[in-house]
């Protein structure tokens, strides 16, 4: 079992819609999670970090954390073509290492 | 972002060579990382710093060493490449072992 899971996707949604993001992770102890977006060719940009259980909003972006299930997600409402992108859900390996573990992204398609 | 810059940001080399790839950050920040991104693979720490002089390696290492002389430098070493280690390479920098990791723009490394 890795890590930090992602479906590798395609997620393809219409423009408006919300798009739905999962990651689940293994080690119960991890304490901080986030989301990336990686655009082609580009390097990762943070979008969204959580710690604690429950809903965290962000413009467009909300990001889902429930620990007992070993569950994060990212929704983005009113998505926008120029939201396609990969989305890497990475988790803090530790305290106090600042290492990070990264799943392998979920390619989002935004269509008009 | 975070005043990170990678050099080279293209390099296409020969089997058995030495390379040596640059992080250099303006942000003052503690605690840089090298990580390699490959299709299948996502992104995979190499080795990480938490201050000058202290280093420690991350999963995929073999292969590779870092030195860390200076806050703003963190020099990744191939010692001698393989074309297994073809790759795009991405700095990170984080201010505390807190998080966020931010990246810099990456060097796409070529070894033939």
């Amino acid at each position: 079992q890795k890590e930090v899971e992602q479906n590798s996707g395609p997620l393809s949604v219409p423009e408006g819609a919300i798009a739905s993001l999962n990651c689940t992770y293994s080690d119960r102890g991890s304490q901080s999670f986030f989301w990336y977006r990686q655009y082609s060719g580009k390097s990762p940009e943070l979008i969204m970090s959580i710690y604690s259980n429950g809903d965290k909003e962000d413009g467009r972006f909300t990001a889902q954390l429930n620990k007992a299930s070993q569950y994060v997600s990212l929704l983005i409402r009113d998505s926008q073509p120029s939201d396609s992108a990969t989305y890497l859900c990475a988790v803090a390996r530790g305290v106090g290492t600042g290492k990070l573990i990264f799943g392998q992204g979920t390619t989002l398609q935004v269509k008009p | 972002d975070a005043g990170i810059t990678q050099s080279p940001r293209h390099k296409v080399t020969e089997t058995g060579t030495p390379v040596t790839l640059r992080c250099h950050q303006t942000e003052n920040h503690r605690y840089m990382y090298w990580y390699r991104q490959d299709p299948g693979h996502g992104l995979r720490l190499i080795h990480y710093s938490y201050g000058v002089k202290d280093t420690d390696k991350g999963e995929v290492s073999d292969g590779y060493s870092v030195s860390r002389s200076k806050t703003e430098d963190f020099l990744l070493t191939l010692e001698s490449a393989t074309s297994s280690q073809t790759s795009v390479y991405f700095c990170a920098t984080a201010g505390t072992d807190d998080f966020p990791q931010h990246f810099g723009d990456g060097t796409r490394l070529s070894i033939l």
